[in-house]
């Protein structure tokens, strides 16, 4: 079965520092893998995904994630974070089968960055 | 721009009420989605479309139903709303082809409050 953990509740970052978001996985086949943020009361937005090829993935608002097969994870970072970054964090993979592509979700990590 | 839109932002109900929840995707999506998210849990799928008037139960279908009459608009509906369906309610949408490596668009949520 597929299945995505997110080790961590909340992350803490101070303002220029940068930041890691981290996500592992767990598929049976090839993996697809997303990231969304979520700003408070409102929907998921999408910010990267890596299907193929280049391990480092860039996305929306300076975001980067690192696909690593052999540890079968997927962080998210980005180098300089901004006190605006502070939101929820998911992770989703790709799940196989007969749900037709349904995203899988972590439980998501809360990031915080202060001034 | 992809516009996942949903009828309501919040919602106040009484337990025992039939409640509709209204999706309504401009893309011409084939698969529609319905999640509910709660703190510590994440996004959990209640049910998928891939086509009209086709359905499909995700992980968490009981006290739920669901009506594509049109390809645009997947409505969910509670048919006795109990205080346990109080969640956040979100809606997605992505295409058929390319469905594994094609992001979901998600509404802005529906936060319902059954009393």
């Amino acid at each position: 079965a597929q299945s995505v953990a997110q080790p961590e509740d909340q992350v803490n970052v101070a303002e220029g520092n940068p930041l890691t978001v981290k996500c592992t996985y767990s598929v049976s086949g090839n993996p697809y893998l997303f990231w969304y943020v979520q700003y408070p009361n409102r929907g998921l937005q999408f910010l990267l995904k890596y299907i193929t090829g280049d391990n480092l993935v860039k996305g929306s608002y300076g975001f980067e994630a690192e696909f690593n097969k052999s540890q079968t994870s997927f962080h998210l970072k980005k180098p300089s974070a901004l006190v605006s970054d502070s939101a929820l964090y998911f992770c989703a993979v790709r799940g196989y089968g007969g749900s037709q592509g349904n995203l899988i979700f972590g439980k998501g990590t809360k990031l915080s960055v202060k001034p | 721009d992809v516009k996942v839109t949903q009828s309501s932002r919040y919602l106040v109900k009484r337990t025992g009420e039939k409640v509709f929840l209204e999706c309504v995707q401009d893309m011409d999506h084939e698969n529609m989605f319905w999640y509910r998210q709660d703190p510590g849990l994440g996004l959990r799928l209640i049910y998928f479309s891939y086509d009209v008037k086709m359905k499909e139960k995700g992980d968490i279908p009981e006290g739920y139903s669901v009506s594509r009459e049109k390809k645009e608009r997947f409505s969910l509906i509670l048919e006795s709303a109990s205080t346990n369906q109080t969640s956040m309610y979100l809606c997605a949408s992505s295409p058929l082809v390319g469905v594994f490596d094609t992001e979901a668009f998600f509404g802005q949520g529906t936060r319902l409050t059954v009393v």
